[in-house]
């Protein structure tokens, strides 16, 4: 069974600082999807960042990268110049190719002090 | 339409009582998901529909758990004789089909807290 590992339940930023969270999965496939999710408080999950694993290139979006290290398992998401509106709840997600069902990890608090 | 919905926001019940929540894809999205979330935990897989087949159920989804999507497009999610334990943030998301190439990018709407007291 493919599991995923946040082992940061919470961070602090500075504000305009950037904040690294920390994901590790476990999996026996060799096609398949990362995913960070964004959750702030009261508010619908928002899509932050998508990796396909076939990709030896890193997904970067806007302020948002990903340092995807297949062969450790390891996909961290680094946030930029971090903004008030960057709180939130964080959370990792895995999918095979060919598969229906996301597993998440259990998410990192993400705190950015002004 | 802007995105997946979902109604009531907020449900607060009795335990014994049945419980039904609904959800809106996004037009377009053929595939749709229910997930559940307990309070600082990340949601969790309990079933999925491409149009109106529902094709995997989790284990999660105990007997008294039934979902359906009659016609491909909207679906619910009944709860029968809700127990305290059942008390969770219930996410559906949606996702276009596989032929898209994007089939595994779900969309999830803001969810329905349920309460049982």
């Amino acid at each position: 069974a493919q599991t995923v590992t946040q082992s940061q339940p919470e961070m602090s930023v500075q504000e305009a600082e950037t904040v690294t969270l920390s994901c590790t999965y476990d999996t026996s496939e060799s096609d398949y999807y990362l995913f960070w999710y964004k959750q702030p408080p009261s508010r619908q999950m928002i899509l932050v960042i998508r990796q396909e694993a076939y990709k030896q290139q890193n997904a970067t979006e806007n302020r948002f990268s990903v340092n995807f290290q297949k062969a450790a398992k390891s996909f961290s998401l680094k946030i930029s110049d971090s903004q008030l509106g960057d709180a939130a709840m964080y959370f990792c997600a895995y999918i095979v190719a060919a598969g229906n069902k996301l597993t998440f990890g259990g998410g990192t608090r993400v705190l950015v002090k002004p | 339409d802007t995105g997946v919905s979902q109604n009531p926001r907020h449900k607060i019940t009795k335990r014994g009582q049945n419980v039904t929540f609904r959800c809106d894809p996004i037009s377009e999205h053929n595939r749709l998901y229910w997930y559940r979330q307990t309070l600082g935990q990340g949601p969790e897989f309990l079933t999925y529909f491409q149009n109106e087949a529902q094709l995997e159920k989790s284990r999660l989804l105990s007997d008294r758990f039934s979902a359906e999507r009659p016609k491909g497009s909207f679906s619910t999610l009944e709860i029968q004789r809700t127990e305290q334990g059942d008390s969770a943030m219930y996410l559906c998301a949606s996702s276009l089909g596989y032929r898209s190439g994007r089939a595994n990018e779900q969309f999830f709407g803001p969810g329905t807290r349920l309460t049982v007291l």
